[in-house]
Formats: structure tokens, sequence, C-alpha cells
């Protein structure tokens, strides 16, 4: 049972123009959700997170969004820039899972064109 | 500069054979965690570990293992090797109570 899923596997954007990934959760214990990014060969990297009692949290260029009554979240990145292209993945964990237990979703590949 | 290396980053081996992979990290970190990346599955948790002497079952831990002998050190076992687990696989750390995991640049597993 995929209780975090990308629904999309691939996402292609023109340079400069707004990407926007998705993400959708089913178990409504999560309380804390983040995305990381994986360039090929190399480990996932955390790029931004947001706690359940936001619904919002932005950094520079990359903005999280949290809808929790949809159990939604989605990742905008604005403007894209062509060294975005990578994996994304969301991920969420639950405050009984101490340790920072995560779920991760499958992942979407971003190709930003230039 | 604190780091988390994964060693080898390649590796070639015959079904039922045991295979070690090793997950070194210098952060002094408590919680280590060892994932498998599949294709449309993203990242599942096989084992994890919150202290020494400590190792718990993730999502996919049939056929795997882990000791927790150091703080620094979570080495993963395949006590069998079989076809299934031709993966790629990543070791994370994070320090308790936060939710920040930082993960090594992984190993990818090809059994024949």
């Amino acid at each position: 049972d995929q209780q975090v899923k990308q629904n999309s596997p691939s996402l292609s954007v023109q340079e400069g123009r707004i990407s926007i990934l998705n993400c959708d959760y089913t178990n409504s214990m999560f309380d804390y959700f983040l995305w990381y990014k994986k360039y090929p060969a190399e480990g996932p990297t955390f790029l931004i997170s947001i706690s359940s009692i936001k619904d919002k949290n932005e950094d520079g260029r990359f903005t999280v969004f949290l809808n929790k009554s949809a159990k939604h979240l989605s990742l905008h990145i604005v403007p894209s820039q062509p060294g975005d292209s990578a994996v994304y993945f969301c991920a969420a964990s639950a405050p009984e899972t101490s340790g920072s237990r995560l779920t991760f979703g499958e992942g979407t590949q971003l190709t930003v064109n230039p | 500069d604190a780091e988390i290396t994964q060693s080898p980053r390649h590796k070639i081996t015959e079904t039922g054979r045991q295979v070690t992979l090793a997950c070194h990290q210098t952060w002094n970190h408590n919680n280590m965690f060892w994932y498998r990346q599949d294709l449309g599955h993203g990242l599942r948790l096989i084992h994890y570990s919150y202290g020494v002497q400590d190792t718990n079952k993730g999502e996919v831990s049939d056929g795997y293992s882990v000791s927790r002998s150091n703080t620094e050190d979570l080495p993963l076992t395949l006590e069998s090797a079989a076809s299934s687990q031709t993966s790629v696989y990543f070791c994370a750390s994070s320090l308790d109570l936060q939710e920040t995991q930082y993960f090594g640049p992984g190993t990818r597993l090809l059994v024949l």
C-alpha cells in the first residue's frame, strides 16, 4: 500500500517557466513532509520541508504548499533552470515514528529544457 | 568535513553468495537507515538503527540483515543474494529528533 504517491513519473518544462511537482498521501498521521532532489549516480539531497502546522514554506526559488484536507502537497520551482533537471522525491513522516523514519514517493523526473 | 560514504560503489555477485555493503558516517548521528531504490517504487526502507546495538526491520527487510556495533557504521548484509535484490542501495543518517536525512552516494548491486 503506497502511502505517499507521486502520480507523474516525468515532467518537462521550459527554462524560466514554473515547474510544479505533485505528491499525494493517504496516512492522516503524517505531520512532516520533505522534498529531496536526486541527480544520476548521486544520493538524494534534502531540498525543502514543511510541517503540518503550515501551509506554505519558501526557500529561494523553491516553495512547498501543503493542503491537509486534500492530503496533497506540491513543490513549485520558479524560475526553472536546466540545473534543476533531476528526480524529485516527496517524503513524509508521522509523529509516532521517532528518529525520523520517512516514507518516500516513487519520484518524478523533471527535465528543464534550455 | 563530515560525510557519509558507501562502499563499494558498484558490485556484481552471483546468486546465493553473501554480500556486505558498507556505510560509514562521520557526523556522529544516532540514526542510520538503509534503502533500496527501484524504478516505480522510489526509496523503500530495508533496515534502520536508532543507536549502537539497536536494529529494526523496515518495509522490505526479508533477505537482509544489519548490525550496529558503533555509531559510525551500519553494514548491510545480503545473506544469500537473489536476482530480485539487484538494485541501487542508499544509506542515510540523521540526528535524533530531526527529520532531515543525509544520504550516501549509493551502491549499485547486480546479482547474476
